[in-house]
């Protein structure tokens, strides 16, 4: 069965201060690959998307990057976090290259990152 | 792009009445619509789904209905109790795309009183 972890679980963080959290996925091939950040407890806001290695869409330009070093594990950084990079950091993956299927995405347990 | 609209924000109900949760769509492309439930500082997680061939589906105390003419979309809570007291969000998606995203909606708190 496939399974997603993302680490650190949570996370504070000085402003400034570099940014790298990491996800990674187990037990499925080329997997579609999300970063979504949850504000205020609410929302879902999609920040970036990976098809395949080394291909990253971004959704919201800020200054977050993502990167997809291998083909089961999603990065999100950051070179100096602001204040309203705060939030509930999600990672999310869905089966690739299915045409035909249908899109449920499977969530990781999440990063909650406090900046002070 | 496809932009999901939901109400309402917050709902509170007693324990054993019903909840609804409705959402609208834009995009007519768009023919699969998820239903997530996320706990406090948990992962959102699926309850139910929908594609655009059927026009209602149930699974237990939950359902969710479709009218793809109206673009609108909308899941019910039967027999509600406490436990299902957490944020639910409302998805589309056009299925069969390989980039397979999701546009979420603000998602509805939804608090069962015992």
């Amino acid at each position: 069965s496939q399974t997603i972890h993302q680490w650190p679980a949570t996370l504070v963080q000085p402003v400034g201060s570099p940014l790298s959290l990491e996800c990674t996925v187990e037990g499925t091939s080329n997997p579609n690959l999300y970063w979504y950040r949850q504000a205020a407890g609410r929302g879902l806001q999609l920040l970036f998307y990976s098809v395949g290695i080394g291909q990253i869409s971004s959704e919201v330009p800020q200054n977050l990057s993502a990167s997809r070093p291998q083909d089961r594990q999603f990065i999100l950084s950051s070179k100096k976090l602001l204040l309203s990079d705060s939030g509930f950091y999600l990672c999310a993956w869905r089966p690739g290259q299915v045409r035909g299927s249908y899109n449920e995405q499977f969530f990781g347990p999440g990063t909650r990152l406090t900046v002070l | 792009g496809e932009n999901v609209e939901q109400h309402p924000s917050t709902l509170s109900v007693q324990e054993g009445d019903s909840a609804v949760i409705k959402c609208t769509y834009s995009d007519s492309a768009s023919n699969y619509f998820p239903w997530y439930k996320q706990e406090l500082g948990k992962r959102p997680q699926l309850i139910i789904d929908i594609r655009s061939n059927v026009g209602e589906k149930k699974d237990q105390r939950i359902a969710v209905t479709l009218n793809k003419t109206a673009k609108h979309f909308s899941l019910h809570i039967t027999e509600t109790q406490p436990e299902d007291s957490a944020v639910y969000f409302c998805a589309a998606s056009l299925g069969g795309s390989t980039l397979g995203r999701l546009y979420f909606g603000r998602g509805t708190q939804l608090t069962v009183w015992p």
